[in-house]
């Protein structure tokens, strides 16, 4: 039972670069989410989805992209990184009607540095 | 706007001592409520959450919550705790009038350390 799956785990960027994290969920969720854990402010939600081609933006969404082109896939995105995205960041999934129905189901996490 | 207070930053505890972690929320009704643990390196995982009823709420891991609407708190308890409960303890609620989806807020949490 893989649950939910974020690729890479860890990576290192220079100020400017672009890249990527993946969020995969093997339960079918429907709504998926990206959130961001800094130390001493708990974990805010950057981008969030309810279904397939669908996204909103959260708490602190600026300087990210995000897609759900498939249900089981949710991609958060940086196009020019710069240090304050410093953080880790998580991937949640949960079944329709969110996280007042139920609970959130989390990645590992993906702990990104922008020197 | 809704917000969540864990008063403490850091606890620590004695194996076999009782354990109380606060939690304060504000927002203008009665929201869901949840309290999730976080292991090392690890994900969160949920302990226990409350919408209504009974408001003593049991959880995984003989972890227990109870919602006093009067003092906008929701306290996690266990009677006696586990070297292996030594963690990160986050409060969070999300609004119950909106349907709750997507305003999952998070407070800033709690590490908790177990001494042998």
């Amino acid at each position: 039972n893989a649950g939910v799956t974020q690729t890479p785990k860890f990576r290192v960027l220079k100020t400017g670069q672009s890249m990527t994290l993946l969020c995969a969920q093997d339960m079918n969720h429907e709504y998926m989410y990206w959130y961001r854990q800094d130390p001493g402010m708990g974990l805010r939600l950057i981008h969030y989805s309810v279904g397939e081609g669908t996204t909103a933006k959260g708490e602190v969404p600026d300087g990210y992209n995000v897609s759900r082109l498939k249900k089981q896939n949710f991609l958060l995105g940086l196009e020019s990184a710069a240090p304050s995205q410093t953080s880790v960041y998580f991937c949640a999934s949960s079944p329709a009607g969110g996280p007042g129905t139920g609970e959130l189901f989390f990645g590992e996490g993906s702990r990104l540095t922008v020197l | 706007a809704q917000s969540v207070t864990q008063p403490d930053i850091h606890i620590t505890v004695s194996e076999g001592a009782s354990l109380e972690l606060r939690c304060n929320y504000s927002y203008g009704a009665t929201p869901y409520l949840f309290w999730y643990v976080q292991s090392p390196g690890q994900g969160l995982q949920l302990l226990l959450k409350y919408f209504s009823g009974d408001t003593l709420v049991q959880g995984i891991k003989g972890f227990e919550a109870e919602f006093k609407r009067s003092q906008s708190s929701f306290n996690l308890r266990k009677p006696s705790v586990h070297w292996s409960d030594a963690a990160e303890y986050f409060c969070a609620v999300a609004p119950s009038l909106t349907g709750g989806y997507n305003k999952l807020i998070f407070g800033a949490g709690t590490r908790l350390a177990v001494h042998p």
